[in-house]
């Protein structure tokens, strides 16, 4: 089946810092998502990507979609201990997995005062 | 509104007890409904999704079963747990081409 591999798996960073994950697939994907998630609550949509090299930013997040449809990652500029918690990269394909997400299995990020 | 509420948000439940997680779900009707599992700190493992009432789709073998009796409930239920089945459990609907989150229950089997 269709899997996303994200990386890195955690990141300890100090505040004030800038932080890159990303993810990669063999599978092609329509749609890539970005979700983060804070202790002890559910996932909440960061940033959506529709089309091949799109680029979009949201405040401090930056996220683009790759050019083979396979790849996309998320860059937070200037950290800030509220940026802490568990960061999902999710893919969507048309086609495939009956319109359901695939999700990365998260980087979980520590941020140091 | 496009609101989900689970309940309860924690839960400590002994080995071999039954189990029932409710999801309800508001706004448009006929929604794709989603229950996850997400062991400590971990990625998030789909357990059940539902495309309507009845209709139940099972991603993995386990000891837990789901229901979809109305159009906005979702129920994720176990007639007997077992200490691997602790975690955050995480009910989800489709909206646009992502999904939303209820808040979770931390569920801890003892």
């Amino acid at each position: 089946g269709q899997q996303l591999n994200q990386s890195p798996q955690s990141m300890f960073i100090q505040e004030g810092e800038d932080v890159s994950m990303n993810c990669t697939s063999s599978s092609i994907f329509n749609t890539w998502l970005w979700y983060k998630q804070d202790p002890g609550e559910g996932p909440v949509l960061l940033i959506a990507l529709y089309k091949a090299g799109e680029l979009t930013s949201n405040g401090r997040l930056t996220a683009q979609f790759g050019i083979t449809r396979k790849d996309s990652f998320l860059n937070i500029s200037a950290s800030i201990p509220s940026d802490v918690g568990i960061y999902f990269c999710a893919g969507l394909n048309y086609g495939g997995s009956q319109g359901n997400l695939i999700f990365g299995k998260g980087t979980k990020l520590s941020v140091k005062p | 509104s496009q609101t989900i509420h689970q309940w309860p948000a924690t839960l400590v439940q002994p080995v071999g007890s039954p189990l029932s997680l409710e999801c309800t779900v508001e706004g448009t009707s006929n929604p794709n409904l989603y229950w996850y599992r997400q062991a400590a700190g971990r990625g998030l493992q789909l357990l059940f999704y539902s495309v309507g009432i009845g209709q139940i789709s099972s991603e993995v073998p386990q000891n837990l079963s789901a229901s979809r009796p109305q159009d906005r409930q979702f129920i994720l239920s176990s007639k007997k747990l077992l200490l691997s089945d602790s975690g955050f459990y995480l009910c989800a609907r489709k909206q646009g081409v992502g999904y939303t989150f209820g808040s979770g229950t931390r569920l801890t089997v003892v």
